[in-house]
């Protein structure tokens, strides 16, 4: 099972770009990457998925070395609708299990 | 489409009591799961389903059950309600075969509380 560890919090100001990263040291080879966005009272809604190298989607990309052992998902231009909890998902190949998520803040 | 309804959106249970959430989705997924969120945290997943007639326990499952008797349908069943179960359920679905697998879709959530 693909646990992940991602940074608790970050801050950031409207139109930063931000670069969150999640750490999956052991991901199994058939495994995609996936990112989520949750805001309060709301499940979390799907981001953006990719296996490696580079994926980019009209709200975010996502970036993935040659180890796969690592992804980083990146924001352009954040505005203050972008505050929210990010999770990277560790994908056990049936379980889907979260991880403690990264709350990020964007500030005017 | 509907996505992923779930029922009711809010419960007050006393301790000791018996309910059952609710989940329905419309997409043919075959892959269904409940989380529960309790306030500030992550996702904690409790029972999921692969198939009709299959389910397994997640990392919490102690003081739930499930059944899968129906592709669409995957309900939770609290026994003996306990303040510990205060907290947001989230039913979700996924097709769950290969690049798609990943993909949750979320109902909106049930509110317990237990008291």
């Amino acid at each position: 099972l693909a646990k992940t560890t991602q940074p608790i919090s970050m801050d950031s100001y409207e139109g930063q770009e931000v670069n969150i990263t999640c750490s999956h040291n052991n991901i199994a080879t058939n495994d995609y990457i996936t990112w989520y966005q949750q805001f309060p009272s709301q499940g979390p809604r799907f981001i953006i998925q990719g296996y490696k190298t580079k994926v980019t989607n009209e709200v975010a990309s996502l970036f993935i070395p040659a180890d796969r052992k690592s992804s980083t998902l990146s924001l352009p231009r954040v505005s203050l609708s972008d505050t929210a909890v990010y999770y990277c998902l560790g994908r056990g190949f049936q379980k889907l299990v979260f991880g403690t998520g990264t709350r990020l803040l964007v500030s005017p | 489409n509907a996505g992923v309804t779930q029922t009711p959106k809010f419960r007050i249970l006393k301790i000791g009591q018996s309910m059952t959430l609710q989940c329905t989705q419309d997409m043919n997924h075959n892959y269904m799961y409940w989380y529960r969120q309790d306030p500030g945290m992550g996702l904690k997943l409790i029972y999921y389903s692969v198939g009709a007639g299959i389910t397994d326990k997640g990392e919490v499952p102690n003081g739930y059950n499930v059944s899968r008797s129906t592709t669409e349908d995957f309900p939770l069943r609290l026994e003996l309600a306990a303040p510990s179960q205060t907290s947001v359920y989230f039913c979700a679905s996924s097709y769950g075969e290969g690049q798609d697998a990943g993909e949750l879709f979320f109902g909106e959530g049930s509110r317990l509380t237990v008291l």
